[in-house]
């Protein structure tokens, strides 16, 4: 049974502090890695995805890979209000296909003014 | 460009009726996969196809079908609703670098 395993929070942070989510997956052959923010009663928007081990960085968004340890995580830095969403993690099934996603049960962010 | 579009944005059905949703890949596009979010959880795989043909289907039963056109949109049937089938289910596309969502379309049975 692949699974992706995320701490459903919620993850309550001061604006301006940072919001460190987390992710662990059991499939090791999964080669393709994505988080996704969804605000409430809307679908998921693509915000970061990450492929190799390591870190990768875009605006106040970091991304990090550990395959060896099979974990995933984002960092938000600056966080503000506007980021108070559910954050899903997803990791692709099998190797390549990225049509084919497994999800977490995502993490509630609440970023308090 | 237009995103992923889908319809109805919203359903109500009962118990044993049918329901086909329908989107539209992002331009270009031509993978789709369709998922199935229950409130409070992460989206569920039911099924993907690439260029016509299935490409991979979830751990969902025979009731779910689904299909792709030439044109790549597609349409996914659920028949013989059971009340456990109401969720927002949601159409993506791909171009290889992560899915791409649409709006969702969210389905009451009742």
């Amino acid at each position: 049974q692949k699974e992706v395993e995320q701490n459903s929070g919620p993850l309550s942070v001061p604006e301006g502090a940072i919001a460190s989510l987390n992710c662990t997956y059991s499939d090791r052959v999964s080669q393709s890695f994505f988080w996704y923010r969804q605000y409430s009663g809307k679908s998921p928007e693509l915000i970061m995805s990450i492929y190799s081990n390591g870190d990768k960085e875009d605006g106040r968004f970091t991304a990090q890979l550990n395959k060896a340890s099979q974990y995933v995580s984002l960092l938000i830095r600056d966080s503000q209000p506007s980021d108070s969403a559910t954050y899903l993690c997803a990791v692709s099934w099998g190797s390549g296909n990225t049509g084919k996603l497994i999800f977490g049960q995502g993490t509630t962010l609440q970023v308090k003014p | 460009d237009a995103g992923v579009t889908q319809s109805p944005t919203h359903l109500i059905k009962t118990r044993g009726q049918q329901v086909t949703l329908r989107c539209s890949p992002i331009s270009g596009h031509k993978s789709v996969s369709w998922y199935q979010q229950v409130l409070g959880q992460g989206p569920q795989f039911i099924f993907q196809y690439y260029e016509k043909e299935e490409r991979g289907r979830g751990n969902f039963p025979d009731r779910f079908s689904a299909r792709q056109f030439p044109n790549y949109s597609s349409e996914l049937n659920v028949n013989a609703l059971l009340l456990g089938d109401s969720a927002l289910y949601l159409c993506a596309s791909s171009s290889g670098q992560g899915l791409d969502f649409g709006a969702g379309t969210r389905l009451s049975v009742l």
